[in-house]
């Protein structure tokens, strides 16, 4: 059974353009759930999404969306980057809500 | 919100060594994972043990929910155990993880 996956695996954007990151959760699953782990503040909830609709919403700036397609696939997009949204960004699936979470190998993000 | 923390933030151990890894969470939770951090990034599977203990090889986590404290018991350290561990857990009521700060294992040959 394939695991989480995230595409991009490493991203180099500047500062003022906009990324968007995917994560294709494992078969079956249907909740995802973003994480932004920097080093200064350690791991750190996004967003999470059910069926299609976003569930729980971490404390982000708007810049930060996401959104779920019906195959349950997941997008996260972030706008007008800047330097401080560097960041390894990971991808976490469950079964349902509130079930176990087996996440990603990330993206690491790198604003220049 | 919750509050996870665990402890020690750092522990250096000579190979063979058995440690004990501790995770306080300052409200009733759901559930609670345990993660290794890889090198790479990635954040492998532990536990998921909301209550009670569960052994996985050299491995063995307690959950004592009631008391809110987690421990993760590594036995017979090996080098390929260095790295950093997180708990993680949702509060009732709500489905995001807040993780710990985490504690980073250095396992000396």
């Amino acid at each position: 059974k394939a695991g989480v996956t995230q595409t991009p695996r490493y991203l180099i954007k500047t500062r003022g353009q906009q990324v968007t990151l995917s994560c294709s959760p494992i078969s079956g699953h249907r909740s995802v759930s973003w994480y932004q782990q920097t080093p200064g503040q350690g791991l750190q909830f996004l967003f999470e999404y059910f069926s299609e609709t976003q569930r729980n919403k971490g404390n982000f700036p708007g810049r930060f969306s996401g959104r779920q397609f019906s195959n349950s696939r997941s997008e996260m997009n972030v706008s007008t980057l800047e330097l401080g949204d560097s960041a390894l960004y990971l991808c976490a699936s469950s079964l349902t809500r509130n079930t176990e979470a087996f996440f990603g190998q990330g993206t690491r993000l790198t604003v220049v | 919100g919750i509050q996870v923390e665990q402890s020690p933030p750092d522990l250096i151990l000579q190979e063979g060594a058995n440690s004990t890894l501790r995770c306080n969470f300052s409200d009733s939770v759901n559930n609670l994972q345990w993660f290794h951090q890889n090198p790479w990034g990635q954040l492998i599977n532990l536990f998921y043990i909301p209550s009670g203990t569960k052994q996985n090889g050299r491995l063995s986590a307690t959950t004592v929910a009631t008391e809110r404290y987690s421990l993760l018991y590594i036995s017979s350290s090996q080098t390929t155990d260095s790295g950093v561990y997180f708990c993680a857990a949702p509060p009732f009521g709500n489905e995001k993880l807040t993780f710990g700060t985490g504690t980073r294992l250095t396992i000396i040959p």
